[in-house]
């Protein structure tokens, strides 16, 4: 099974940039895709294929990376942006990563 | 508009089983493969199955393997989680997803997902 890692949590101010890292335990190729879900919602496709911003989305969001690390960016960081952000990969079995908290301050 | 709408969940003992349903509408629901993702209550996702379009494959995650089944009617539009010998560690919010090969096999579509509890 392929392992994704990611950091539990974060704390940024509005409008300030972050990124959001998430390691693969193998390569994924370009094969992965990366959500947004704040509490009782479910989980909302921001990016897939690594890069490609989805329909719909803001262009602060981005992402970038292919084999075992990739990055999420937001930039710049609104309120609204607070939620859990995970990863997932569909080279092998899909498999999600543990999620990070972004809180802003 | 896709529309996913899961049901059937609720409150079981252990070791009993339970049936959920996902009625997929607004696509060709006969022409995509579906899977099925659940969260335990403040914790994150796990992929749990997936059928083909036709039903020729199903994929299962190691932990479920065995004794849940994937199932899919496309005469109905429903996708079907069948769920035996539950556990505790089944306790989740399970949600019904659409393979969106136009992105690369991201989960682009969920439901609202129906929450599982598993207690005595």
């Amino acid at each position: 099974d392929t392992v994704l890692t990611q950091s539990p949590a974060l704390a940024v101010s509005p409008g300030e940039r972050v990124t959001i890292s998430c390691r693969a335990s193998e390569s994924v190729s370009t094969g992965m895709h990366w959500y947004q879900q704040k509490p009782g919602q479910q989980p909302k496709l921001l990016i897939y294929g690594a890069s490609n911003l989805e329909s719909g989305v803001p262009a602060r969001f981005s992402g970038s990376g292919s084999g075992t690390d990739f990055t999420l960016t937001i930039d710049p960081v609104e309120a609204d942006d607070t939620a859990t952000y995970f990863c997932q990969q569909s080279w092998n079995d899909p498999s999600f990563g543990g999620g990070t908290k972004l809180e802003l301050k | 508009e896709v529309q996913l709408v899961e049901s059937g969940g609720g409150l079981v003992k252990p070791g009993s089983s339970l049936k959920l349903s996902c009625v997929a509408s607004g696509f060709t629901f006969s022409s995509y493969g579906m899977h099925w993702i659940r969260q335990a209550p403040k914790k994150g996702l796990e992929w749990i199955a997936l059928i083909y379009y036709d039903s020729s494959n199903k994929y299962y995650a190691d932990s479920v393997k065995g004794r849940f089944t994937i199932s899919r009617d496309n005469s109905k539009n429903t996708l079907y989680l069948e769920m035996n010998s539950l556990r505790s560690e089944d306790t989740a919010m399970y949600y019904c997803a659409k393979e969106e090969y136009t992105t690369d096999y991201s989960f682009a579509y969920w439901g609202q997902g129906t929450l599982v509890t598993v207690s005595s």
